[in-house]
């Protein structure tokens, strides 16, 4: 069974460091695209980003290019997101999925929620 | 940028009965586009994928249609676990694989 287990919650100050991970079991991680999904609190869903195990090819959705860091370790199946100094603003859950061309996001982990406050 | 619209923002309905969600692209995204279900509390679930094919596991009543701009999901006799939002997304344009804003399924 393909599955994606992310990290516990979060509970941060601004300013803070966080990197929350997705582990993969069940196929070949090095071989699907992995994206990172926002979904700020009682809102819609967003991607950020989409890293690539094989190669450690990443890209960036223009709105969070700069702002956060995907990577991933083949090594340990395992998929990160990473903020060095987090904001208020950053507080939402993030859920990882595996991405193909031809099915899209078809399997999703649990989601990480981060609540960043003073 | 490609935008996704849908509607109607709510959409109520009696168990039992069908309902018909729209969901629309900016520009022509052929048939790169899926459908999501996200019950309260849960993840996003794919339902639907190509526009008309149904996910690994996912009941017949279930289905979707459209290329170009327009597409449909239809839920052909509505069961009490299918009230939840659904999100389109296009994948055709990285680098935003853009989501619809949602609709919201309610019981009537």
């Amino acid at each position: 069974e393909v599955q994606l287990v992310q990290s516990g919650a979060e509970v941060k100050k601004p300013g803070e460091s966080l990197k929350i991970s997705c582990k993969a079991s069940g196929y070949r991680f090095t071989s699907q695209w992995v994206v990172w999904v926002r979904q700020m609190p009682g809102k819609g869903l967003e991607c950020m980003g989409i890293v690539f195990p094989g190669d450690s090819e990443t890209r960036y959705s223009p709105s969070f290019q700069g702002q956060v860091t995907i990577s991933a370790d083949e090594s340990i199946n395992t998929a990160y997101l990473q903020w060095s100094s987090l904001k208020a603003s950053d507080t939402a859950m993030y859920y990882c999925a595996t991405y193909s061309e031809s099915l899209g996001l078809d399997v999703w982990g649990q989601g990480t929620t981060v609540s960043v406050s003073s | 940028e490609i935008v996704m619209t849908q509607s109607p923002a709510t959409l109520s309905v009696s168990p039992g009965e069908r309902a018909t969600l729209s969901c629309r692209a900016s520009q022509s995204i052929s048939t790169k586009l899926a459908w999501y279900q996200q019950r309260p509390g849960q993840a996003p679930r794919l339902l639907i994928y190509g526009a008309s094919t149904r996910a690994t596991g996912i009941p017949a009543r279930f289905s979707g249609s459209g290329s170009g701009t327009e597409f449909t999901l239809t839920i052909s006799s509505l069961q009490s676990e299918d009230f939840a939002l659904y999100y389109c997304q296009e994948y055709n344009n990285w680098p935003l694989y853009t989501f619809g804003p949602g609709t919201k399924l309610d019981i009537k």
